[in-house]
């Protein structure tokens, strides 16, 4: 069955200060890895998605990466407007197109 | 405005009763995805519809139901509701390649 873990649960940085979220998977086969950013009470907004080992993709201050069993989502310089839930999801080779996600990393950046 | 919309964005019910989700698609996404999160869960996929037809089904529950009509919208029908389903409820769009796109949700409290 696959399982994706997101570690931490929880982080706070003061604003300027960079971090790596981590997700860790099993799958048996990758089709994608995909990151999410979810804002309270709110859907799920896409960020990024990873098709293999070695990929990079940045979008402003976040950068992901992706190993055979892990992807890393950098924030480098992190400003408040970027406290939200990162969500990480597998999507696997066999079957259809559903995204098995995590539970999420909940980031606060402070002024 | 993400292109998905869902109504109604909030729903307080008895349990024991039946209630309807409605999600009408991005233009142009053939594929809706129906989701449910709740704080303890996180977000686990429930079902899956392709132009009218299930392709795959998740953790839904036999008091779950839905489908989608020629028009592509969809529907997520919840009977003899417990205190238990109450979660927010996401329905997605896509593709089929993965690259979601989310609604707001509709946020469900069973009493």
């Amino acid at each position: 069955e696959d399982q994706v873990t997101q570690s931490p649960e929880a982080l706070r940085l003061q604003e300027g200060e960079s971090s790596s979220l981590n997700c860790s998977y099993t799958v048996s086969g990758l089709r994608g890895l995909f990151w999410y950013r979810q804002d309270p009470g709110k859907g799920p907004e896409f960020l990024f998605t990873l098709y293999s080992a070695g990929e990079e993709k940045e979008k402003e201050r976040l950068k992901a990466t992706l190993t055979k069993k892990e992807s890393f989502l950098h924030i480098t310089a992190p400003k408040p407007e970027d406290s939200a839930t990162y969500l990480c999801a597998v999507q696997e080779m066999a079957g259809s197109y559903q995204l098995t996600f995590g539970k999420g990393t909940k980031l606060s950046v402070i002024p | 405005d993400s292109g998905v919309t869902q109504t109604p964005k909030h729903l307080i019910t008895a349990t024991g009763q039946r209630v309807t989700l409605r999600c009408s698609p991005r233009s142009g996404d053939l594929s809706v995805y129906w989701y449910q999160q709740s704080l303890d869960q996180g977000l686990q996929f429930l079902i899956q519809y392709y132009n009218g037809e299930e392709r795959a089904k998740g953790n839904i529950l036999e008091r779950f139901s839905a489908q989608q009509f020629p028009d592509l919208h969809s529907e997520l029908n919840l009977s003899s509701l417990e205190l238990g389903d109450s979660a927010l409820y996401f329905c997605a769009s896509s593709v089929d390649n993965g690259n979601y796109t989310f609604g707001s949700g509709t946020r469900l409290t069973v009493v």
